[in-house]
């Protein structure tokens, strides 16, 4: 596709159960990174992927988070066991990272844990 | 990687011209300033990027003063569609392993 793709838009869950989001980079990009949102907050870093490398997970707020990407595209973020204050607004990033581009964002998924 | 400061909040007219500036004090010769803009719900959208020389392209203007140590933002003509937050990061051009951090960034509102 021409942009970065995320899914679902909205969720809601309730507390307690695992929610997977999704994320689509634009082809050919090998960087990518997951990003989360409070509200009236900036963007808080959660996990970098790069090509074939072993991705940077230092933002990861807790084990209950984890990510994968596999086929070096398609990407999903799992949180295990939500919590109220995960209530977020979860954006993926991708980018071609040899060269000086800029990130392309997705619109990202407004996660509602009630 | 240099961090960046910019101030929370300004406003503008609609139709006259916006500057955000930003601080990177601490930038390296060879990492690029990148300004982003968020509105709201929607992810963040690349506006500009320059290493030293000026640039322009359709959505805004980059000035970066000669010791690199500070940038502008300039919206010509600032119409109430423009008003978001605007992040100014700063990166290395290529290579490596890169994390852009974007702070709270500068919140911009345009009034009639």
């Amino acid at each position: 596709g021409a942009g970065v793709s995320q899914s679902p838009s909205n969720k809601v869950t309730e507390k307690g159960k695992d929610v997977e989001l999704r994320c689509d980079p634009i082809s050919g990009h090998t960087a990518l990174y997951w990003y989360r949102q409070s509200l009236g907050q900036g963007l808080e870093f959660l996990i970098y992927f790069q090509g074939n490398s072993a991705p940077d997970k230092s933002g990861l707020p807790s084990d209950r988070f984890s990510a994968e990407r596999t086929g070096g595209s398609v990407s999903t973020l799992t949180i295990q066991r939500t919590q109220q204050e995960d209530s977020a607004v979860y954006l993926c990033a991708s980018s071609y990272g040899q060269l000086a581009a800029g990130y392309t964002f997705g619109s990202g998924t407004r996660l509602t844990v009630v | 990687d240099a961090k960046t400061t910019q101030p929370p909040s300004m406003d503008c007219a609609e139709g006259r011209a916006a500057n955000l500036p930003c601080n990177h004090s601490t930038i390296s010769g060879n990492e690029y300033v990148y300004w982003y803009r968020q509105i709201h719900s929607q992810g963040p959208q690349y506006i500009i990027h320059g290493l030293k020389n000026n640039e322009t392209n359709e959505m805004a203007s980059l000035i970066i003063t000669e010791d690199r140590k500070s940038s502008t933002l300039i919206l010509p003509h600032a119409t109430l569609r423009d008003t978001a937050v605007y992040y100014c990061i700063v990166r290395v051009a290529s290579g490596g392993s890169y994390i852009p951090t974007f702070g709270r960034g500068t919140s911009l509102i345009v009034h009639p």
